[in-house]
């Protein structure tokens, strides 16, 4: 079964910093490229990051370029988002996604469940 | 803001048919494929349509999807309750090296 389990969501206070995971299982994880996605509540879906297949491409969204970092361990079948210097706009459900294809493609065909982060002071 | 424009909300009774839209530009409808998402409160979300109308594994074919120019459109026939949720396009921006855009989200009620 094709699965992304996202953890370490918390509250954290502005200006600090928070590192979620995201643990894949049932495909090939080295194979694809895998993405960071967002959803503030009552807002809409917002896309965060991605990271190619091998970890060696990355882009963030302009809204978190220089504070967030993205990694992944293929050897652990890991995604992982390094937030610092933490906003209140950061504050979200936090979704890993799969790319359809493995290569940068428009379509994201597994999704986690989200881990929720509130930057509150 | 979302980059993408689809309508707040939309409504039908059971076994109608209903459609929500999704708006963009050349930059990113106009020139990439239109998938679509189901959002229910505590589940991950689900792939419906990528490639603007194949519907993804395991999905009714009461789903559909379409594109033309800069606008993409879901259609859902034969309404249950069971299809309230929200719903989201999304696709590629090719005006960055790197950025995927979604539209705000469309709330589905079933009367």
């Amino acid at each position: 079964q094709v699965q992304l389990v996202e953890s370490g969501g918390a509250v954290v206070e502005p200006g600090k910093s928070l590192r979620l995971s995201c643990a894949a299982s049932g495909f090939t994880f080295s194979s694809y490229v895998i993405h960071w996605v967002r959803q503030a509540p009552g807002k809409g879906l917002e896309w965060v990051a991605v990271v190619s297949y091998d970890g060696n491409y990355k882009f963030y969204a302009e809204s978190v370029k220089g504070r967030f970092t993205i990694s992944r361990d293929n050897s652990k079948n890991t995604l992982s988002l390094q937030m610092d210097n933490l906003r209140l706009e950061d504050t979200a459900l936090y979704f890993c996604a799969k790319d359809f294809t493995g290569t940068y493609s428009p379509t994201f065909d597994v999704w986690g469940r989200g881990t929720m982060v509130t930057v509150s002071p | 803001q979302s980059v993408l424009t689809q309508p707040p909300s939309v409504s039908a009774a059971p076994g109608q048919r209903v459609t929500i839209s999704c708006s963009g530009n050349s930059s990113n409808i106009g020139s990439n494929y239109v998938s679509w998402y189901q959002l229910l409160p505590g589940a991950a979300p689900k792939l419906l349509i990528y490639d603007n109308n194949k519907r993804a594994s395991g999905i009714s074919d009461r789903i559909s999807g379409s594109k033309s120019g800069t606008s993409a459109t879901l259609g859902i026939a034969g309404l249950q309750t069971g299809d309230e949720a929200d719903y989201y396009c999304g696709t590629r921006d090719s005006s960055l090296t790197a950025s995927w855009v979604f539209g705000g989200g469309t709330k589905l009620t079933v009367l």
